[in-house]
């Protein structure tokens, strides 16, 4: 058990809903990661975030939106679904001085969001 | 830029026999290196990690790497496998410079009884 936890665990939806995902950081962690991963594009980096800030940008579509509360968990909301959608997403926690990419990272057990 | 390719995307060994994940890298600055591994249905979990200390990385379940300048390599090794490592296994790159992690696409590791 890595210590991060994400709810929920499963999530059908239809296309062009919006739908929420929550991750809560490891005790004391305060950068928190998001990722997607898909079968044809694998594992791919979302945002960081870092106490509370926005600390680094990937792949992420402009449906996407993400932010960190001023309790560290984090929320990424992924509007206008569309079935490309479907994914297990990924949120990790690193660095309780946390400032740096090259943290370890601590993962959850992932969101599997399904799209119909 | 900063970029890694895993060499092979399935790998099938005995068990007891050794185990080679091959994983290159492209990077602009001095990058961190990490090996992670997941299970199926399960998170990710750090296996190693490079950060320009030692060049040998000895990391859990007995996996070790060797960072290679040289060759941009950051293979990982096992002497002898088990079938508990049957899982995927991912290569991690990232740097402060660029601020971005990048991931391989994964290494399928198959331990045959």
């Amino acid at each position: 058990d890595s210590g991060v936890t994400q709810t929920p665990k499963h999530l059908i939806t239809a296309t062009g809903q919006r739908v929420t995902l929550r991750c809560s950081p490891r005790s004391g962690d305060l950068s928190v990661y998001w990722y997607q991963q898909s079968l044809d594009q694998g594992l791919q980096f979302l945002i960081q975030y870092y106490n509370g800030e926005e600390r680094a940008k990937g792949n992420i579509l402009e449906r996407f939106s993400a932010q960190q509360f001023p309790d560290l968990h984090s929320e990424l909301n992924l509007s206008s679904l569309e079935l490309g959608d479907s994914a297990l997403y990924f949120c990790a926690s690193s660095g309780h001085s946390g400032l740096s990419v090259t943290d370890t990272q601590y993962f959850g057990p992932g969101t599997r969001l399904t799209v119909l | 830029a900063q970029s890694v390719t895993q060499l092979d995307s399935h790998v099938s060994v005995s068990e007891g026999t050794p185990v080679l994940l091959r994983c290159n890298y492209s990077s602009s600055y001095s990058p961190s290196l990490f090996w992670y591994v997941q299970h199926p249905n399960k998170g990710l979990q750090l296996l190693l990690k490079y950060t320009s200390a030692a060049t040998l990385v000895k990391g859990i379940n007995g996996f070790e790497a060797e960072f290679k300048k040289s060759e941009t390599s950051f293979h990982l090794t096992k002497p002898s496998a088990h079938m508990s490592d049957a899982a995927e296994y991912f290569c991690v790159v990232s740097e402060e410079g660029y601020q971005k992690v990048t991931f391989g696409t994964g290494t399928k590791l198959q331990v045959i009884p």
